[in-house]
């Protein structure tokens, strides 16, 4: 089956860690994304990606950093710095290059920092 | 600056009856629009789109209206039953930034029996 698939389901980790989200897509999509929502709020974006080896920040980037090399896996680090951490994450993707552009998500992470 | 809105944080309508959700925007370079639909503790999953170039898209029970003067678009789900009780969020995208979606912050729809 295709898809997006998110590990681990809960996550905790104590402050001044830094942790690393698993999103892996079998979809051959070239775009991949990484979002972040907060409890009355919509999907902030934080990090995306086009193709491999090349992403971009969203708009709320600072905290996080991203890795590209493979086009099915595109992990997310939330580092020390970001302040505020504890949210549900999501990953996306879609197909690159189509103006209209529909994503699919996985079914997220939920961190929580101790 | 939210450039999508969705003013109703909740909803509750009747089995049977017509939900209508609304979301309004401000960036008059948005020219897609997308509705999700989503579950606790889950990723959200499609359910309809509609380009600028037009002012309606229907699929079965689901219909949404784009109404470019005034900038805002609507869902409407009927008749609603009770597994469409989720989270439902509007988005948008602007052709430079054809990749990125901008969210609402999402209505909560509750379906009475």
């Amino acid at each position: 089956d295709g898809g997006i698939t998110q590990s681990p389901k809960y996550l905790f980790r104590k402050e001044g860690q830094n942790v690393t989200l698993s999103c892996e897509q079998n979809l051959n999509h070239d775009a991949m994304y990484w979002y972040r929502q907060d409890p009355g709020q919509g999907l902030r974006l934080i990090y995306y990606s086009q193709i491999v080896n090349d992403f971009q920040k969203g708009d709320i980037a600072e905290g996080y950093s991203v890795s590209r090399e493979k086009k099915e896996s595109f992990p997310l680090t939330v580092t020390s710095a970001q302040k505020n951490p504890t949210a549900f994450y999501l990953c996306a993707s879609s197909i690159s290059g189509h103006s209209y552009n529909e994503q699919f998500f996985g079914p997220g992470t939920r961190l929580t920092v101790l | 600056d939210q450039q999508v809105k969705q003013n109703s944080p909740s909803l509750s309508v009747q089995e049977g009856r017509i939900s209508i959700l609304n979301c309004d925007y401000t960036n008059s370079m948005f020219d897609y629009f997308l509705w999700y639909k989503k579950y606790p503790a889950e990723g959200p999953t499609f359910l309809i789109s509609i380009s600028s170039i037009k002012d309606k898209n229907e699929d079965g029970r689901f219909t949404v209206f784009l109404n470019k003067s005034a900038k805002h678009l609507s869902l409407h789900i009927v008749p609603s039953q009770p597994g469409d009780s989720a989270v439902y969020f509007c988005a948008a995208s602007a052709p430079r930034g054809a990749q990125k979606l901008v969210f609402g912050q999402g209505t909560r729809l509750t379906i009475n029996p």
